[in-house]
């Protein structure tokens, strides 16, 4: 069956310190990856994609994330976080082969804290 | 603004009652999709649209749910007879035919139940 884990439920970090969110799927292909975040009461922003290429994908907000085919997974990371990175993040993926590709399959979610 | 909107952000509304809401996607973006999120987990799919036609629908949407595009622009999610399992975030995306497009979202409905 098609999954996508986001391992980490919960994670609290410091402001200045480093991010990394965890993203694991089973597929039967590789698939369209994407993270999102989503603040308090709103939509979902998109902060990277993937659909080819450079396993190194840069996004907004200095986050950047790499594929990583044999570990079926795509891990998100911030060198140094600020406190307005507070909030949700999601990744989902989205199957390439299908007409329908452009639906996306979430995980459960990762919320972000962040200390002073 | 040019995003995806939607209205109403917020409905309360008492169960058995039939609720519906709007999305109105980027003007240029002709596929459309509905997504409910419910309460600490990730957004599911429920429908998607390409121009009018109703091309997909998850066994999530039960026969209570109904959704509607009919020009190919903007489209309608009603339930009927709600529930207090429908209390959830209703999310409405749009994206173009292109390949590596991505979807962009709106900012939701939140439906609470009483």
């Amino acid at each position: 069956a098609q999954s996508v884990t986001q391992p980490d439920i919960h994670i609290t970090v410091s402001e200045g310190a480093s991010l990394e969110l965890r993203c694991n799927y089973s597929y039967g292909a590789t698939p369209y990856l994407f993270w999102y975040v989503q603040s308090p009461g709103q939509g979902l922003q998109l902060l990277l994609k993937y659909f080819s290429g450079d396993t190194l994908v840069q996004g907004i907000k200095g986050f950047e994330a790499e594929f990583k085919r044999s570990q079926s997974s795509f891990n998100l990371r911030k060198p140094s976080v600020h406190w307005s990175d507070a909030a949700e993040y999601f990744c989902a993926v989205g199957a390439r082969l299908t007409d329908s590709w452009g639906k996306l399959q979430f995980g459960a979610g990762t919320q972000v804290v962040v200390t002073p | 603004d040019t995003g995806v909107s939607q209205d109403p952000r917020h409905k309360i509304t008492k169960r058995g009652q039939n609720v519906t809401f709007r999305c109105d996607p980027i003007s240029e973006h002709n596929r459309l999709y509905w997504y409910r999120q419910t309460l600490g987990q990730g957004p599911e799919f429920l429908t998607y649209f390409q121009n009018e036609a109703q091309l997909e629908k998850s066994r999530l949407l039960s026969d209570r749910f109904s959704a509607e595009r009919p020009k190919g622009s903007f489209s309608t999610l009603e339930i009927q007879r709600t529930e207090q399992g429908d209390s959830a975030m209703y999310l409405c995306a749009s994206r173009t035919d292109r390949v590596h497009t991505e979807a962009f979202f709106g900012q939701g409905t939140r439906l609470t139940v009483v």
